[in-house]
């Protein structure tokens, strides 16, 4: 069965530094996600992502973030200059569809550690 | 803007026991719900959502949930859970005619199973 992929599972950066968090969405997806979940709290909706351009984000989805997609397989997180409060569990997702009737097929997540 | 509160942050059980984990939402339009499910170390996948018609829908693994628009709720059950049951479970809700279908989720609930 075809699954949404995550790199790396887990990532340790000091405050400050830029990371770069990887995605490979299922190859027939239009539709992608990230969504980041701070320990103990909500899964929360950074942004959404369709024909090469954003088009929702969430107002957690601040300049220091960005999202690529560098190639036809990879999509990408990338935190700027990274703080404390950065530090959550990331999830990548992708959709066929953009609507509410298409299932979410979620990644296994990055953990994301800001020292 | 909907919102959507699980009250129980974690319910333990005995095996072979019944289990209903609690969801209720908030929205001023018509709403797609859903429930998530997350083994440890993986992503979140799909058990089973409402999208219109009866009311009570059955999922994965046994798993089915109730609609109740009066009572604003989509509790999950499972009459008989297993060891395996032993996961997170995130419910949410999405609008569906508010532009975005972008899910809002809630903090999720911790099923532990005893033997």
């Amino acid at each position: 069965e075809p699954e949404v992929t995550q790199t790396p599972s887990h990532q340790v950066t000091q405050m400050g530094q830029e990371v770069i968090l990887r995605c490979v969405p299922i190859s027939n997806h239009l539709y992608f996600y990230w969504y980041r979940q701070i320990l103990g709290q909500k899964v929360e909706f950074l942004v959404s992502f369709y024909n090469n351009e954003i088009s929702e984000k969430s107002e957690i989805f601040d300049d220091q973030f960005s999202v690529e997609r560098p190639d036809g397989s990879n999509f990408t997180l990338k935190i700027r200059s990274t703080k404390l409060e950065d530090s959550a569990m990331y999830f990548c997702a992708s959709t066929e569809g953009g609507t509410g009737v298409y299932e979410q097929y979620f990644g296994p997540g990055t953990r994301l550690t800001v020292t | 803007a909907q919102s959507v509160t699980q009250l129980d942050s974690q319910v333990p059980v005995f095996e072979e026991a019944p289990v209903e984990l609690r969801c209720n939402y908030s929205s001023s339009v018509s709403v797609y719900l859903f429930w998530y499910v997350q083994y440890p170390n993986q992503g979140l996948q799909l058990l089973l959502k409402y999208l219109s018609g009866s009311t009570l829908v059955k999922g994965i693994n046994g798993f089915e949930a109730e609609f109740n628009k009066s009572q604003t709720s989509f509790h999950l059950r499972k009459p008989s859970v297993h060891i395996s049951d032993t996961a997170e479970y995130f419910c949410a809700v999405s609008d569906v005619s508010g532009g975005s279908y972008i899910p809002t989720f809630g903090r999720g609930t911790s099923l532990i199973v005893h033997p």
